[in-house]
Order: structure tokens, then C-alpha cells, then sequence
């Protein structure tokens, strides 16, 4: 199993682009989460989803979308871009909604908006 | 507002010496995560609790959840440099509106171990 896998590692948005970040698992797992992490602030939740075609606002969900056409792919989409997005940007996914069960966590992207 | 609270947000220490960090929450935790994450790198699981009272080791790192559920303490014996990095407690919180719950993490306490 390869895991969780996030693409890219590293990205340079300008101010108003619009990119995804992709993160795929191959565990079969139903809960899926995005984190950003942010220096002080610790790890902040986005979004989750619970299962295929279920998603729900986290802790700081504006200027991000997400869907779950499928179990393995949770992308996360920003429309337009801005300094404030800058950020450490992790996913993860669990077996369970959260509980009971330990979360597994992709390597991170790393996107830093002009 | 931050659900969980850790402390120190920093710590500085001498290699050898022993050392605590505590996360708090003012709700009752249903299942409480440790993680540690170096700089720049993905987060790596150490430990889960979910009974209150529970106490798991690894190595030379020692969790343990009290009986109220609320607080839970890492402690490390005579700690090394590879034990430098952040660590973060994480937490099941029940989500609003539904009968899921939500990893939630604390601030993170940065830890250094000098040679």
C-alpha cells in the first residue's frame, strides 16, 4: 500500500489563481480530512468527508472546496488564491469517522501564494 | 476557541533529562492522539488513548489519559536529540449537528534537546 498521497510537494501560486491539491489513499478508508498547519496555530481542520459523495465544513472552510466523487480522492480546490492560503497543507484518512482508529497523514504540500 | 490546549508551547531541555508535556480539554475525550512531526516532514503517529486512566509506553515515551478523560500527559525519559521535533495531541471531538466526530488537534509544543 502506498499509503496517503498528496501531489504536488511544493507550490508558488500568484494572487487570484486557482489550483487543487490532490490526495489519494488506496486503504479503503471512509473518513478523509485536509489540515493546514500554520506556524502557532497548530494543525486546523478544512474539510472532511465521512464517505463517497459526504462532505462537511471544518474549523476554517472559506476560500477552499472539496468534493468525494470516489473512496480514494479527496481533492482540495482554491478558487482564488490569496496570501492568506499560504500555508503547510495535510490529508488524511482514517477507517472510522474520526474515532476509535488512528488517522494516517500524507507527506504535506507545501503552497506559498504571492 | 481552541478545544485543546497544550503545554509548554515550547521547551528547551539537556540531553538526559526528563521531561512532560500535557494537553487539556474542557469536554470529555473520546479518544485522545499523540503525534510527533519534525520540521518540514508529515506527522507520525506514537500513541492512542482511549480509556480513562490508560497508560501506553513506547521506548522511552509514556502517554497516559486520566481518569476523567480530560487531560493527558507525555512524558520522556532521559531524552536524546532524535526526540527533538514537534509534538501534537489530537482529539475526537463530537461535530456539530451529527453523531460523527472530528480530529482536532492542539497548538503543538516544540521541543529541543540540546547535545
Amino acid at each position: 500500500n502506498a499509503g496517503v498521497t498528496q501531489t504536488p510537494k511544493f507550490q508558488v501560486l500568484k494572487t487570484g489563481q486557482s489550483m487543487t491539491l490532490q490526495c489519494a489513499q488506496d486503504m479503503n478508508h471512509e473518513y478523509m480530512s485536509w489540515y493546514r498547519q500554520d506556524p502557532g496555530m497548530g494543525l486546523r481542520l478544512i474539510h472532511y468527508s465521512v464517505g463517497a459523495g459526504i462532505t462537511d465544513q471544518g474549523e476554517v472552510p472559506n476560500g477552499y472546496n472539496v468534493s468525494r466523487s470516489t473512496t480514494e480522492d479527496f481533492p482540495l480546490r482554491l478558487l482564488s488564491a490569496a496570501p492568506s492560503q499560504t500555508s503547510v497543507y495535510f490529508c488524511a484518512s482514517s477507517t472510522l469517522a474520526g474515532g476509535a482508529d488512528t488517522q494516517y497523514f500524507g507527506p504535506g504540500t507545501r503552497l506559498t501564494v504571492l | 476557541s481552541q478545544e485543546l490546549e497544550q503545554s509548554p508551547q515550547s521547551l528547551i531541555v539537556q540531553e538526559g533529562k526528563n521531561l512532560t508535556i500535557n494537553c487539556t480539554s474542557s469536554k470529555t475525550l473520546y479518544g485522545l492522539y499523540w503525534y510527533k512531526q519534525k520540521y518540514g516532514e508529515g506527522l507520525i503517529f506514537l500513541m492512542m488513548l482511549q480509556k480513562g486512566g490508560e497508560e501506553k509506553s513506547h521506548e522511552k515515551i509514556t502517554a497516559k489519559l486520566d481518569e476523567k478523560k480530560q487531560q493527558s500527559s507525555l512524558h520522556i525519559t532521559a531524552s536524546q536529540p532524535s526526540h527533538a521535533g514537534i509534538y501534537l495531541c489530537g482529539a475526537d471531538i463530537p461535530a456539530s449537528g451529527g453523531s460523527n466526530y472530528k480530529l482536532t488537534f492542539g497548538k503543538g509544543t516544540l521541543l529541543t534537546v540540546n547535545p
